[in-house]
């Protein structure tokens, strides 16, 4: 079955460590796309990548990183630099097209130990 | 002003009612509109999208209203299953941008 599979489910870090959450997808989509999402909060966009080789930062993109080497991958790093880490990470594709379904993976939720 | 903003929740209803949400947003140009469920600890799942002309399912419709920019979901009969949270959001050309959510609690 085509989807997006996001790994690890869990992760803790420790304060001052780079972390990367991984996204993968075998949808054939261009674009992808990382969102945080605190307690009680919206989604809010991180970074987005529209083709391979490209990605633009979205409204919170400072203390990550992503890269955009393959189609079907769209690893995100946490780094030091995001003072407040905690929260759970989804990774997204569009389908194209102008109406287009938004596919999700299951989330990681990353904690700061 | 954010992008899109939706109704402050959280909306407690009895089993039974009708429950209406609305969301506005900023960009004029943006092209589609959704309506997404999430469930606790859950990933986002469609809903519906809009469409200029209103749309129906089952239970639910939405309608969207471009001269005031604003999108709306009206959930008829609401069922305890329908306990989530329910995400607008906008595709103002490139990028989706979500809504804060509403949290919808349908009691017995």
């Amino acid at each position: 079955d085509g989807g997006i599979t996001q790994s690890p489910k869990y992760l803790f870090r420790k304060e001052g460590q780079n972390v990367t959450l991984s996204c993968e997808q075998n949808l054939n989509h261009d674009a992808m796309y990382w969102y945080r999402q605190d307690p009680g909060q919206g989604l809010r966009l991180i970074y987005y990548s529209q083709i391979v080789n490209d990605f633009q930062k979205g409204d919170i993109a400072e203390g990550y990183s992503v890269s955009r080497e393959k189609k079907e991958s769209f690893p995100l790093t946490v780094t030091s630099a995001q003072k407040n880490p905690t929260a759970f990470y989804l990774c997204a594709s569009p389908s194209p097209g102008p109406n287009t379904e938004a596919f999700f993976g299951q989330g990681t939720r990353l904690t700061v130990v | 002003r954010k992008e899109v903003e939706q109704d402050p929740g959280p909306f407690n209803v009895p089993e039974g009612a009708t429950v209406a949400f609305n969301c506005t947003y900023s960009n004029s140009a943006s092209q589609s509109f959704f309506w997404y469920r999430q469930d606790c600890r859950k990933e986002p799942k469609l809903l519906m999208s809009v469409y200029s002309s209103g749309n129906e399912d089952g239970r639910f419709t939405a309608q969207l209203n471009r001269a005031s920019q604003y999108i709306s979901l009206l959930i008829r009969d609401s069922k305890l299953s329908d306990s989530a949270t329910y995400l607008c959001v906008v595709n103002p050309g490139g990028k989706l941008i979500f809504g804060q959510g509403t949290e919808l609690s349908v009691k017995p």
